[in-house]
Order: structure tokens, then sequence, then C-alpha cells
């Protein structure tokens, strides 16, 4: 049972576009959201959070959206840029536990 | 800092071979985490430890010991693994708020295990 879910294995975006990245969940416990990107062969690297009592959180570049009602939060890269190429997971906890879920990650090539 | 540091970075052995991963932080972080990740999937959760505590053990086959000897250090032994076992194995750490609330965990880059 995928507990996180983001559907779309792979997106391509011109460079200074935004690149839109989804996830969705179904765990309605579920209350702190990271982002990652990750690339071939290293660790994934913390890019942003948003806490259940937010709806949006900005760094940057950066911005991701929580919508709770539809379980579902967004990664809003502006402007998107070739070195965003990389595997984005978000990732998801539930208060009380130490285990966060991952999604199954989704691909960002920026084409210059 | 947020600076998670494994090695080795790369490690090949045989089945029959006894070796370690190790894990530093100097974050002052005190859970850790060790966990796998394949190719195109997911990190899988492994272990987790709580002030040097073993909190979580995701039903982890015994041919992989994890320790914690100090809030800095987390290990991970390995023994009589199998080809199956090859991947990526990160380690990350993050505040533990206590009531097992834990803040964002930050990664290493991983020790990429071959097991021939």
């Amino acid at each position: 049972d995928q507990q996180v879910k983001q559907n779309s294995p792979s997106l391509s975006v011109q460079e200074g576009r935004i690149s839109i990245l989804n996830c969705d969940y179904t765990n309605s416990m579920f209350d702190y959201f990271l982002w990652y990107k990750k690339y071939p062969a290293e660790g994934p690297t913390f890019l942003i959070s948003i806490s259940s009592i937010k709806d949006k959180n900005e760094d940057g570049r950066f911005t991701v959206f929580l919508n709770k009602s539809a379980k579902h939060l967004s990664l809003h890269i502006v402007p998107s840029q070739p070195g965003d190429s990389a595997v984005y997971f978000c990732a998801a906890r539930t208060s009380g536990t130490y285990k966060y879920i991952f999604g199954t990650g989704t691909r960002l090539k920026v084409l210059a | 800092d947020t600076e998670v540091t494994q090695t080795p970075k790369h490690l090949v052995m045989g089945m029959t071979n006894k070796k370690s991963l190790k894990c530093e932080q100097h974050m002052g972080h005190r859970a850790m985490y060790w966990y796998k990740q394949k190719a195109k999937k997911p990190p899988e959760l492994m272990f987790v430890y709580s002030y040097e505590k073993l909190s979580i053990n995701e039903s982890v086959p015994s041919r992989f010991s994890p320790e914690c000897p100090n809030s800095s250090l987390l290990n991970l032994h390995l023994h009589a693994l199998q080809p199956e076992d090859s991947a990526l194995y990160l380690c990350a750490s993050s505040q533990d708020l206590g009531g097992r609330m834990v803040d964002t965990q930050y990664f290493g880059p991983g020790t990429r295990l071959t097991v021939l």
C-alpha cells in the first residue's frame, strides 16, 4: 500500500520556466512533509518542508503548497535551471513516529 | 552545517565477507537512520536509533547488524550478504524532538555496496 504517491515518473521543462512536481498521500494523519532532490549515486538533499498547519512555504526559487483536503502537495521551482535536473522525492510523517514515508520520485529534466 | 558523512563511498564484498559501513554527524542530532535504496526506488527504512537506542527495526535480516556507539556515530555491520543486498545504503540523522517526534532528516552521500 503506497501511502505517498508521485504519479508522474518524469517531467521535462524548459530552462527559465516553472517546474511543478506533485505528490498525493492517503494518510490524513500525516502532519509534516519534505521534498528532497537526489542526483544519481548520491544521498537525497533536503530542499524544503511544510507543516500541516500551513498551506504554503517558500525558500528562494522553491515553494511548496499543501492542500490538506485534497491530500495533495506540490513543489514549484521558478525559474527552473539545468542544475535542477534530478530525481525529486516527497516524504511524509505522522506525529509520534520516527518513520518517513517516501514517494516513488519524479525525474525532472530542465532543458537548456 | 547539515553534513552527514559516510564511509566508504563504494564497497565490493563477497558473500562470506564481514564488513562495516560507517556514518558520522556533528549536528547534535539524537535520531539516526539506515536506509537502503535500490535503483529507481524510494529509500527504504531499515533501522532507527534514538538516543543511541534501537527504536525501529523494519524486519531487516540478521545479516545486517546496526550499532550506535555514541551520539555522533552509526555503524552497519554486514555479514554473509546476498547479491540481492547490493544497493545504495544511506545514513540520515534528525533532531529527536521527544515523544517519537522528529524533525527534518538529513542524508549522507551513501555507500554503494556490491555483493558478488
